[in-house]
């Protein structure tokens, strides 16, 4: 089974809706991190959120993090077009490790 | 301009043969990463390698191997593709002391 997994599996929107996407994660972590993949292109990071935060903003993203229940949520608010892209949270293989665990990711759908 | 360029594109080949991608990352970063992505946006890391140590992933086939001619190149050579191996392959790297990783645009193997 993954160590890191994103759902749902895919989500539509039409623009100007707010959206969240989920992650569940497997091992102890030092921090974990949420990018961005649009097609034709490589994953770019948006947040990272260390374990001792519980949430993170940058713009119109934000993220939650609570590692009780090793989980992890980013939400867009304001979606438009160009957000259309795969969404993956990446976490440490192990606490302080430097190799990343990618979940599979969620494919969201941004309409005009 | 500052990234990671990966050469080339696309590839198309016949199995048995054997193919080479090329990495480059002008971030001035310490370590640099392959990794695979399958048709599902699944990505697995296949290597990590600084200037000091090569990590291999235990489950990649002997015929896959990494070549660095310094810390800002990382190849990656594949001796005799099978079918299994398409996919689109992603080059990325890091600073040493940060998280984040940058991603190259990937190169998309199909093997026939």
């Amino acid at each position: 089974s993954q160590l890191a997994e994103e759902n749902p599996w895919a989500l539509s929107v039409h623009e100007g809706e707010s959206v969240t996407v989920n992650c569940s994660y497997k091992t102890s972590i030092t921090a974990l991190q949420w990018y961005r993949q649009k097609s034709g292109e490589g994953p770019a990071q948006l947040i990272l959120i260390r374990s001792n935060e519980r949430e993170k903003r940058n713009g119109r993203l934000r993220a939650t993090l609570d590692t009780s229940s090793q989980s992890s949520s980013l939400s867009i608010t304001a979606t438009r077009c160009e957000d259309t892209a795969v969404y993956f949270c990446a976490t440490d293989r192990s606490s302080g490790s430097w190799q990343l665990i990618f979940g599979s990711g969620t494919q969201l759908t941004v309409m005009p | 301009e500052t990234a990671v360029f990966q050469t080339p594109n696309y590839h198309v080949t016949q199995v048995g043969n054997e193919v080479s991608f090329n990495c480059k990352q002008t971030l001035g970063h310490d370590t640099m990463y392959w990794y695979k992505q399958d048709s599902k946006k699944l990505l697995k890391i296949m290597f990590s390698y600084n200037n000091k140590q090569l990590i291999v992933n235990e489950t990649v086939p002997r015929r896959f191997s990494p070549q660095s001619s310094d810390k800002a190149h990382l190849n990656l050579r594949i001796k005799s593709v099978e079918p299994e191996d398409s996919a689109v392959y992603l080059c990325a790297s890091r600073s040493l002391g940060s998280y984040e990783q940058y991603f190259g645009p990937g190169t998309r193997l199909t093997v026939l």
